[in-house]
């Protein structure tokens, strides 16, 4: 049972454009969510999160929007760089605190051509 | 900066073998965890620890076992090693009462079982 999912396996967009990665999640006590990118050969690296009070978290070229009612988090990356090509995973936890599991999504791999 | 260290990039074993992987972080984390990750499934938690001698089981347990004799140090055990167990390692370590996003993990262990 995949709690949480990314349905697109693989994403292409050209350098500048923006890149919008999407996550569902079915589990009604995930309270937090956060986005980790992970290059070839290097673990996963945490990279932004939104709590389910705020609706939009940002941080410079990247924000997360979270809607709730729908279950459904997005991650937009703008403008997307090549260096931005990494598989991008979605992850949720019941609370914010560590050692709360994390449960993450598929991954998708997001490819930023020059 | 925080490291977490795993012992081999790249292991090969034969089916039934016992197979340990070990992971050291250097920055006195209480939490550490073993996840693996597969094409289309993503990260799933098997074990993890908040304290020395201490485990728990995480959404995959079944086939390993862990070890944790020592604050720094996490092992993975696989008893009698399967095809299905071909996979990608990744080990992890927080500080407890942080938030998920000070999760850190290691680069990997990419496993094969023939």
């Amino acid at each position: 049972d995949q709690q949480v999912k990314q349905n697109s396996p693989s994403l292409s967009v050209q350098e500048g454009r923006i890149s919008i990665l999407n996550c569902d999640y079915t589990n009604s006590m995930f309270d937090y969510f956060l986005w980790y990118k992970k290059y070839p050969a290097e673990g996963p690296t945490f990279l932004i999160s939104i709590s389910s009070i705020k609706d939009k978290n940002e941080d410079g070229r990247f924000t997360v929007f979270l809607n709730k009612s729908a279950k459904h988090l997005s991650l937009h990356i703008v403008p997307s760089q090549p260096g931005d090509s990494a598989v991008y995973f979605c992850a949720a936890s019941a609370y914010e605190t560590s050692g709360s599991r994390l449960t993450f999504g598929e991954g998708t791999q997001l490819t930023v051509n020059p | 900066d925080v490291k977490v260290t795993q012992s081999s990039r790249y292991l090969v074993k034969r089916t039934g073998e016992k197979v340990f992987l070990e992971c050291v972080q250097d920055m006195d984390h209480e939490n550490m965890f073993w996840y693996r990750q597969d094409p289309g499934l993503g990260l799933r938690l098997i074990y993890f620890s908040y304290d020395v001698k201490m485990k728990e089981k995480g959404d995959i347990p079944e086939g390993y076992s862990v070890s944790r004799e020592k604050k720094e140090r996490f092992s993975l055990i696989l008893e009698s090693a399967s095809t299905n167990q071909t996979s990608m390692y990744l080990c992890a370590s927080s500080l407890l009462g942080t938030t998920n996003e000070k999760l850190f993990f290691g680069s990997g262990t990419q496993l094969s079982v023939l």
